[in-house]
């Protein structure tokens, strides 16, 4: 699975839109891009994925570069619930493993 | 979406003895599980692969006769933390993709939050 980087953390504030990176200039083309979170002593919660097209759900908008090595998770609208560790991840879904990386720490504040 | 349910959330066990955690998908069949530990404001590590009628794969580094797994139905996956010690005090997380190829996504459990004392 692709490596990705992202900022360690990033603050935003309350009603805005949060914009988070994510470098995968390693990606393959047979690797999705996938987006979790991880709100403090619980599991991982699945946010949205894509392979190239930019996607959008009721959570957040996924905007991948057409190159493919990088993208950008939107929260359209951040909450002091959104306050979580957010996770990008290159996942080869034929093979269902999911590997983390060290994510960044968002910080919503009022 | 579909629902994975860990017991118990929390553990408190003595050092020496042995801890069983239990992971359950409600709703669909998984015959595949993993098993991750997270460590304090560290990530995710995966430890290891649950796969329902065969052997556990585990993960580099990871100590298979101390960590042993047991995936005996399409719904239950266990990992058995044996001879516990406070150096394995974590939180341990399982999970079990759904999906079909190029739109599968990973169900988490709520994790376990084991101490050793």
């Amino acid at each position: 699975d692709a490596k990705t980087t992202q900022p360690t953390s990033m603050d935003c504030a309350e009603g805005r839109a949060a914009n988070l990176p994510c470098n995968h200039s390693t990606i393959s083309g047979n690797e999705y891009v996938y987006w979790y979170r991880q709100i403090h002593s619980q599991g991982p919660q699945y946010i949205i994925h894509g392979l190239k097209n930019n996607e959008t759900n009721e959570m957040a908008s996924l905007i991948i570069t057409e190159d493919r090595k990088s993208s950008t998770l939107i929260l359209p609208h951040a909450t002091l619930r959104d306050t979580a560790v957010y996770y990008c991840i290159g996942y080869k879904a034929a093979g269902n493993k999911l590997t983390f990386g060290g994510g960044t720490r968002v910080l919503v504040k009022p | 979406g579909a629902v994975v349910s860990q017991h118990p959330s929390w553990v408190i066990c003595k050092s020496g003895t042995s801890v069983k955690i239990e992971c359950r998908s409600l709703d669909f069949q998984a015959t595949t599980m993993f098993w991750y530990r997270q460590f304090p404001k560290q990530s995710l590590m995966l430890m290891a692969t649950s796969n329902e009628g065969s052997k556990a794969t585990y993960e580099q580094g990871v100590e298979k006769d101390k960590f042993l797994i047991n995936h005996a139905s399409l719904t239950l996956s266990t990992l058995t933390v044996t001879s516990a010690h406070p150096e394995d005090s974590s939180f341990y997380i399982c999970s079990a993709p759904v999906g079909t190829a190029g739109n599968t996504e990973a169900f988490f459990g709520q994790g376990t939050r084991l101490t050793v004392v």
